[in-house]
């Protein structure tokens, strides 16, 4: 039973569509992040919600919102794409805000033309 | 802010060598610090966590050392095989998030 899962694993898509990533955790984290991995493998921070609140907001453009239904969900819609935003994009949880074992899932790896 | 950094940036070694990946972390209020094992086009697979109180820990042929006050960690990786080839990354809890090195791509040649 996947810990953390995300859909879709990938997306190809052209340059200003909208696209949605999403994410579930059943492991009853309180925390749920979001993450970019460029080509040069660094993972950088973009967001965080805790118990549904947003608690990490990193400069990001704003055409990439996140959304918390319900703390074991994270999903991540991105507006006007670009061909910068071509990445592969991380979802993890922890227990409790920036503390414990981070949980990640497989990733999504975004292609935009 | 907490800076994480992973030297080399790539390491080969032959099967069966003993090897020390290292991690070094600028702030040492750290809640704990953790080391994944990426494969390519793959997830982040958690190896070992160790909380900032312990100095270390083990998993099979692997184990992981804190030193804190010096804002080090090490990932030592025994017998080496094929299989271990990988970026490994560690990443240190502080603040309200975790903060990831830039990884060392492990190849073991056969």
């Amino acid at each position: 039973d996947t810990a953390v899962s995300q859909t879709p694993k990938y997306l190809v898509t052209q340059m200003g569509n909208d696209k949605s990533i999403k994410c579930e955790q059943n492991l009853g984290h309180d925390t749920m992040y979001w993450y970019k991995q460029d080509s040069k493998k660094f993972l950088k921070i973009m967001f965080s919600y805790n118990n549904k609140e947003l608690i990490i907001n990193e400069t990001v453009p704003n055409r990439f919102s996140p959304k918390s239904p319900d703390k074991a969900h994270l999903n991540l819609h991105i507006n006007s794409l670009e061909l910068g935003d071509s990445a592969v994009y991380f979802c993890a949880s922890s227990q409790r805000q920036g503390i414990g074992e981070l949980f990640f899932g497989e990733g999504s790896r975004l292609t935009v033309l | 802010k907490q800076e994480v950094t992973q030297i080399p940036a790539a390491l080969s070694v032959p099967e069966g060598e003993n090897l020390v990946l290292n991690c070094s972390f600028t702030d040492s209020a750290i809640y704990n610090l953790q080391w994944f094992r990426q494969d390519p086009g793959k997830g982040l697979t958690s190896l070992l966590l160790i909380q900032s109180s312990q100095r270390e820990q083990t998993s099979g042929r692997l184990n992981a050392s804190l030193d804190k006050s010096s804002g080090r960690s090490t990932l030592y990786i025994a017998a080496s095989q094929p299989g271990d080839s990988a970026t490994y990354l560690c990443a240190a809890s502080s603040g309200n998030q975790f903060y990831f090195g830039t990884g060392t791509s492990l190849t073991v040649i056969p």
